[in-house]
């Protein structure tokens, strides 16, 4: 069973772009967790999706936005990217239910310059 | 504001000897604790899901306990090998469908 994929693995943008990350959960799963990892920090919850609406959502600005498909597969998009948001970006997938652990991918590595 | 706190942040461990560390939640509106082994250039891997005080879950040489009244939760790693070297992280998770992650224990092991 594939796990959860992530592309790009690195990206490197400029202060003001836009940048989407794509997602594909593992086969089955329903819903998918975003999150941002900065250094010293633990993983800071985004959001989160499930059959294509937004459950849950964190203490993000509304630069960040996601979006799911009838597939799963889910997008994030930053806009008007700052130095700050320079981050490991994880997706995790799971069944749905919060009593089932989070499958995370590889994650995105995003640098602003 | 809701804070999760795992200590130490870092440990050092010689092969063979046992260790333990600690995750501490908000002792109210709790849901569920998981704990993810998070290894260099790996992803986060789902090590156990605890629900009920008193849980006890074990997975060959590691093992975790709950306490939901107090908050917080032990992990426990027997006979450490080098590849237990890792992040260990903490997710707690609330009835308000909150998720808060602890910084990590960062773990290594010295052959």
């Amino acid at each position: 069973k594939a796990g959860v994929t992530q592309t790009p693995r690195y990206l490197i943008k400029t202060r003001g772009q836009q940048v989407t990350l794509s997602c594909s959960p593992i086969s089955g799963h329903r819903s998918v967790s975003w999150y941002q990892q900065t250094p010293g920090q633990g993983l800071q919850f985004l959001f989160e999706y499930f059959s294509e609406t937004q459950r849950n959502k964190g203490n993000f600005p509304g630069r960040f936005s996601g979006r799911q498909f009838s597939n799963s597969r889910s997008e994030m998009n930053v806009s008007t990217l700052e130095l700050g948001d320079s981050a490991l970006y994880l997706c995790a997938s799971s069944l749905g239910d919060r009593n089932q652990p989070q499958h995370f991918g590889d994650g995105t590595r995003l640098s602003i310059l | 504001i809701l804070n999760v706190e795992q200590s130490p942040q870092s440990l050092h461990v010689q092969e063979g000897d046992s260790t333990n560390f600690t995750c501490s939640f908000p002792s109210s509106n709790f849901y569920a604790l998981h704990w993810y082994r998070w290894e260099t250039a790996k992803s986060p891997e789902a090590l156990f899901v605890m629900t009920l005080n008193g849980d006890e879950k074990k997975k060959g040489r590691i093992s975790a306990t709950l306490n939901t009244k107090e908050g917080y939760s032990y992990l426990y790693i027997k006979g450490s090998q080098p590849e237990d070297s890792a992040t260990y992280l903490c997710a707690f998770l609330n009835r308000d469908d909150k998720i808060i992650f602890g910084k990590g224990t960062r773990l290594h092991i010295l052959p």
